[in-house]
């Protein structure tokens, strides 16, 4: 089945930490995205890439750091920058910026400081 | 920024009832996407519209994209224990400055009343 995978579900992280969040997807989309949603919040976008090796900035990019290497996936990393961590992160996909805006949504990670 | 208005915040009703819902743009959407979380999930796409005055439905679920382009609601019918959740809009503006992005409503929190 097709689809995108987060990983981790849930992740803790001390104070001063990198962590890495993981994003794969199988669906052959061309544009990946990350977004942080804070209880009772909508989605904010962090990063996004409409191709490999190429990502830009979202709204809320401090802090926080991409990569494209492969089609596939768009790992995530929250650095000992991003003042408050402590979010559900949401990875998702479509087929292309260019195409159709449609975004499929991985399940989410939920990172904690602790 | 473009923002987009979704009322109500969140909805308290019986189980039988219907349901609405709605997301408002000051400027003029190319696509208006209606999306599903569950408590700790991804958002699921439930409806996606292309066209002004389109109107989709989905089981028991139906949407319109609005004749000027700044709207588009959400109906419920028959609400049932499994509609709980929170339903979030989101539009495609596809204006060169939005960088092509989704610009998401805050989102309504559906309650069923015991």
């Amino acid at each position: 089945d097709g689809g995108i995978t987060q990983s981790p579900k849930y992740l803790f992280r001390k104070e001063g930490q990198n962590v890495t969040l993981s994003c794969e997807q199988n669906l052959n989309h061309d544009a990946m995205y990350w977004y942080r949603q804070d209880p009772g919040q909508g989605l904010r976008l962090i990063y996004y890439s409409q191709i490999v090796n190429d990502f830009q900035k979202g709204d809320i990019a401090e802090g926080y750091s991409v990569s494209r290497e492969k089609k596939e996936s768009f790992p995530l990393t929250v650095t000992s920058a991003q003042k408050n961590p402590t979010a559900f992160y949401l990875c998702a996909s479509s087929i292309g910026v260019f195409m159709n805006t449609e975004a499929f949504f991985g399940q989410g990670t939920r990172l904690t400081v602790v | 920024g473009q923002q987009l208005n979704q009322s109500p915040q969140s909805m308290f009703i019986q189980e039988g009832e219907d349901v609405s819902m709605n997301c408002t743009s000051s400027s003029i959407f190319n696509t208006w996407l209606w999306y599903k979380q569950d408590p700790g999930e991804g958002p699921v796409l439930l409806i996606a519209l292309y066209k002004a005055g389109e109107l989709t439905s989905n089981g028991r679920l139906t949407a319109q994209f609005g004749i000027t382009r700044k709207d588009s609601f959400l109906n419920i019918s028959a609400s049932i224990p499994s509609d709980v959740g929170i339903y979030f809009c989101a539009g495609d503006p596809r204006v060169e400055d939005s960088n092509y992005q989704l610009i998401w409503g805050a989102g309504t929190k559906l309650i069923i009343k015991p």
